[in-house]
């Protein structure tokens, strides 16, 4: 069964610059989460999709948007990049809610 | 608002030691603590996770045990060998949807 595949792996990018990361969910799962992970910060919630709807946002400005498609891929934006934006960006997918969270290798995004 | 802390944040033991991480969490009113293992450059490993209704999941050399009731889960490792070297997170699902709250996370490293 194949795990959660994110692309690309590596992105680098310009201030002011946009950029889409994709996350690919292991089959069958219906939740997709999106987290950012920095060393000074750690692990933050950023959103979550289930069946196409956004059920939680955490506290990111909306330059960060998301959206699932009717196949459960889903897409994360980021607009008018920062250079606080490098960070790795994780994706985790699940079948349902109080699940196993299973995550995927990550898109490492770099500001330059 | 949900806090996570995993003290400390490293640790170095020798191989074959019996070892507890630590995970202590501010609200109680919790739904899962899962335990994840991440190597370097990599997304998260689910390992073990917890209902709120448990008290405590094994698989092979892991068991996670939960008590709700002080905030603070473990995470015993048997037998501990130099491949489980990792940083090690705990996280607290809190609502009914996926939403995770991370800790910093354990970088263990395990000497031969």
């Amino acid at each position: 069964k194949a795990g959660v595949t994110q692309t690309p792996r590596y992105l680098i990018k310009t201030r002011g610059q946009q950029v889409t990361l994709s996350c690919s969910p292991i089959s069958g799962h219906r939740s997709v989460s999106w987290y950012q992970q920095t060393p000074g910060q750690g692990l933050q919630f950023l959103f979550e999709y289930f069946s196409e709807t956004q059920r939680n946002k955490g506290n990111f400005p909306g330059r960060f948007s998301g959206r699932q498609f009717s196949n459960s891929r889903s897409e994360m934006n980021v607009s008018t990049l920062e250079l606080g934006d490098s960070a790795l960006y994780l994706c985790a997918s699940s079948l349902w809610s109080n699940q196993p969270q299973h995550f995927g290798d990550g898109t490492r995004l770099s500001i330059l | 608002k949900q806090e996570v802390t995993q003290i400390p944040a490293a640790l170095s033991v020798p191989e074959g030691e019996n070892l507890v991480l630590n995970c202590s969490f501010t609200d109680s009113a919790i739904y899962n603590l899962q335990w994840f293992r991440q190597d370097p450059g990599k997304g998260l490993t689910s390992l073990l996770l917890i209902q709120s209704s448990q008290r405590e999941q094994t698989s092979g050399r892991l068991n996670a045990s939960l008590d709700k009731s002080s905030g603070r889960s473990t995470l015993y490792i048997a037998a501990s060998q130099p491949g489980d070297s990792a940083t090690y997170l705990c996280a607290a699902g809190t609502g009914a949807n996926s939403k995770l709250t991370f800790g910093k996370g354990i970088t263990l490293s395990v000497r031969p």
